[in-house]
């Protein structure tokens, strides 16, 4: 069935570090991928999305590329705030069912 | 435009009690996912909605649990007999109409239910 892997966290890094979380999942069919962030104690807001291989999703300086090669959607910033601590969710929309499937969630810690 | 609007926010009952979850879709949206999130873990997927039809409810457990989406006002995810391990955050979601649209979810801000 399908499924979404996310690197386990959490992440820590200083401001202004370069930030990678591995995303990969399992599919049939060709899946929207999303990325969503849970700030402490709040639902969950969509960061980015991409509906097809090679599209590049992009929002608030983070950027995600949809690779069907390597079945992969890694999140990637170039220079972290503090603000950006929360939990990152990778996720993909089931092609028969609309339903989302998530990964586990992968905790950044950003330090000052 | 409103986001999606879940209420309570917090909901405390005692074993053997009922739990009513409400979800206003943002306007315009037809389509309402409810979702699971366990401590620590993932968001699991219960059911999908459309007004006054259940699409797809492979996520639910099989007893206790119910969801509607009336023709008007909020849907509702009831839980019957809560026992401590319902005790998770509850969010809903909307999507709209169109095929395109449709693929994006929007969240609600959740319910946290706490069984004691």
């Amino acid at each position: 069935g399908n499924s979404v892997t996310q690197m386990e966290g959490p992440v820590t890094l200083s401001e202004e570090a370069f930030l990678t979380i591995n995303c990969t999942y399992t599919a049939t069919g060709y899946p929207s991928l999303f990325w969503y962030v849970q700030y402490p104690g709040e639902g969950l807001q969509l960061l980015l999305k991409a509906t097809k291989a090679d599209d590049k999703g992009s929002n608030k300086g983070f950027e995600a590329t949809y690779r069907k090669e390597t079945t992969s959607f890694h999140l990637e910033k170039g220079s972290v705030q503090v603000s950006d601590s929360a939990v990152y969710f990778c996720a993909l929309r089931d092609y028969n069912t609309d339903k989302l499937i998530f990964g586990t969630g992968t905790r950044l810690q950003v330090f000052p | 435009n409103a986001g999606v609007m879940q209420n309570p926010r917090h909901l405390v009952r005692r074993r053997g009690q009922e739990a009513r979850l409400r979800c206003s879709p943002m306007k315009g949206h037809s389509h309402v996912y409810w979702y699971r999130q366990l401590p620590e873990e993932g968001l699991k997927f219960m059911v999908y909605l459309q007004k006054e039809n259940i699409i797809d409810e492979s996520g639910m457990p099989k007893e206790r649990f119910s969801a509607e989406f009336p023709k008007e006002g909020p849907s509702i995810l009831r839980i019957q007999q809560v026992v401590r391990g319902d005790s998770a955050a509850y969010f809903c979601a909307s999507s709209p109409p169109s095929t395109v649209a449709q693929e994006t979810q929007y969240f609600g801000p959740g319910t946290r239910l706490l069984v004691l």
